[in-house]
Parts: C-alpha cells; structure tokens; sequence
C-alpha cells in the first residue's frame, strides 16, 4: 500500500481564493482525519469520519472550512475564502480502528496564504 | 491544561548518549501513541502501547498506566535521529489523538 496520499504538497495562495486540499487513506481503513500543525498550537484535530459519515467537526475553525468525504478512498478539506492565518501543514490520517488501531498520516500540505 | 504534558521541550545530546523523553497524561487513556516528525517532513507513528514496552531497534517505550507516564528511550543515538517526538493519547472518552506539544531532539556528531 502507498500509504495516505495528500496533495498537493506545498500550495501557496492569496488572500480571498478558494482552496482545496486533497487525500487519499490507506484501502480498508474506515476513519479519516484531518489535522492542522502551526508553531503556536501544534497538532489539532479539525474533523474526522467514519465510513466516509462527518463524524465531529467541532474542530473545524469557521464556515470558511468544509470538508467531504465522498468515496471511501477519497476526501477533500475546502478553505473558501482563504486568509492569511489559514497559514499551516495540514495532515490527513486515517486508521482502522480509532482507538486501538495503527494510526497512518499523510505527508501534509503545505498551505501558504499570503 | 493540556492533557498532555511532554518533557523536556528541547534536547541536544551527542551522538552515542542514552536519550529519554517522557510523557504524562491526566486522563483515562486507551492507548498512546509516539511519533516522529523530521523538519519539513510528515509524521510517523513508532509506537502504540497501552501497555508495558515495547521495542523497535534502538527505539524502546515504556507506559505505567497507574502513574499515567510513558517514556521514550534511544540507545546509541545517532544524529539521524534528529526530529521533533510527540506523544498523543487516545482517551477513554476522546475520538482522536490528543496531541502533546512536542520534545525536539537534536543529536550532534
């Protein structure tokens, strides 16, 4: 298995465009999670789903962030319209069993709003 | 409070040295996970327990489920081993890994 897939890897943008991000999971895996790493706040969990269903996303940062999950082996994270302090690595992972199963991350998207 | 302490924060050490670095948590937790992430890179997951040890070539985690502490060990450590460790938990309430803030170890030749 390649793994979880993000793309793209660096994406860089400007103020008020529309920005999606990309993520493949590992095949068999059944939940999905997207996080967010910045320097002052770490990692943190923006939403996650199980069976392709938004489980939680009380972590997501305002309306401007939507994410989707269309296909089991396909989901998007949309930042619309994009600001400056959306500025992070964003990390997809997914797992086969949210609590005690092997945990897989993405190699994140570098997202540069300027 | 963050649920997750982590120490200490930043670590240098010469190549060769016994590295430790520790995690305490103050929930309930199902199992807890070690990571490694290398500047610019993505994340890796070295270990999951919920308990005892376990060991991966030099790597070796520990977890006391009663203290509510884990610790990661690096034998003869090598400056490849150079990245940021995070502990993250998965509590017995939570549905994602709760994230410490991180230990950045640099090892010099």
């Amino acid at each position: 298995d390649a793994g979880v897939i993000q793309s793209p890897r660096h994406e860089v943008t400007e103020m008020g465009q529309e920005v999606t991000l990309r993520c493949k999971p590992i095949s068999g895996h059944d939940y999905l999670f997207w996080y967010r790493q910045t320097m002052m706040r770490g990692l943190e969990l923006l939403i996650y789903f199980n069976n392709n269903v938004p489980i939680d996303d009380s972590g997501m940062p305002e309306d401007r962030f939507s994410a989707k999950m269309p296909n089991a082996s396909f989901s998007t994270l949309k930042i619309q319209p994009s600001e400056p302090r959306d500025s992070a690595v964003y990390f997809c992972a997914s797992s086969s069993n949210r609590r005690t199963g092997g945990y897989t991350f993405g190699s994140g998207t570098r997202l540069t709003v300027v | 409070k963050n649920e997750v302490e982590q120490s200490p924060q930043n670590l240098t050490a010469q190549e060769g040295e016994f590295i430790t670095i520790n995690c305490s948590y103050s929930v309930g937790i199902s199992a807890l996970h070690w990571l490694q992430q290398h500047p610019g890179g993505g994340i890796v997951s070295l270990f999951m327990l919920s308990s005892g040890k376990k060991k991966h070539g030099r790597l070796i985690a520990t977890i006391n489920i009663q203290e509510k502490h884990s610790s990661l060990h690096i034998t003869a450590s090598h400056p490849r081993d150079s990245a940021v460790y995070i502990c993250a938990v998965f509590s017995n309430s939570g549905y994602a890994l709760n994230f410490g803030k991180g230990t950045s170890l640099l090892v010099t030749p």
